[in-house]
């Protein structure tokens, strides 16, 4: 059965710090995708980053990198150079299907880590 | 264009009502998702759909149903409600070929 799993209940980053946040997650599916969301205080959910399992390269996109470690099961987000506006809730998330981008399947989600950025 | 809306944004219920969340789109996407989020907690798979007529069950799915009549929209049903079931909904979609979800603004629910 799926499962994500993010250990970091709750960080404290100094600004331009950089910060990596944690994510594990369980399949037994050979394709699947994984993915960060940040929600802030106000609630929305904004999409920042996503892996692809087949994909041989780490995603980046701006100031987020995904570290995926596919033996060990891992998808850390990092963040460069954090910012005041960084603090918010870091969900991490996982789709397995058969071909990702033709099929839909279910999406589930960690419970998240909340950032806090000191200045 | 809206991108995806929920309907409404806030609800009060007393246990036993019953109420419905419509989700509405207007990007043509394939697939939506009903997820639930709890204080402190991420979010809930409740039910999800890839296509019109089509649903299917999520992590959660006792005590909700939903509706895919036509593709633009989404509906989740709450036919009891329980106090259990007070919580942030969030109604998503994703586009056949993409890789991202996009989430609406999401409803407060809370049941006395």
């Amino acid at each position: 059965a799926q499962k994500i799993t993010q250990t970091q209940p709750g960080m404290f980053v100094q600004e331009k710090e950089a910060v990596t946040l944690d994510c594990t997650y369980d399949t037994s599916d050979q394709s699947y995708g994984l993915f960060w969301y940040k929600q802030p205080s106000s609630g929305e959910m904004i999409f920042l980053i996503y892996q692809g399992s087949y994909d041989e390269q780490n995603a980046t996109e701006g100031r987020y990198s995904l570290n995926f470690q596919k033996a060990r099961k891992s998808a850390n987000l990092v963040i460069s150079a954090s910012q005041l506006g960084d603090s918010a809730m870091y969900f991490c998330a996982m789709r397995e299907g058969g071909n990702l981008r033709s099929s839909a399947s279910k999406i589930i989600f960690g419970s998240g880590t909340r950032l806090s950025i000191r200045p | 264009n809206a991108g995806v809306t929920q309907t409404p944004k806030f609800r009060v219920l007393k246990t036993g009502q019953s109420m419905t969340l419509l989700c509405a789109q207007d990007m043509n996407h394939e697939y939506m998702y009903w997820y639930r989020q709890d204080p402190g907690m991420g979010l809930r798979l409740i039910h999800y759909s890839v296509g019109e007529g089509t649903t299917a069950k999520g992590e959660v799915p006792d005590g909700y149903n939903v509706s895919r009549l036509k593709k633009q929209n989404f509906l989740l049903g709450l036919e009891s409600a329980a106090p259990s079931q007070t919580s942030v909904y969030f109604c998503a979609t994703w586009r056949a070929g993409g890789d991202t979800q996009y989430f609406g603004p999401g409803t407060r629910l809370t049941v006395l």
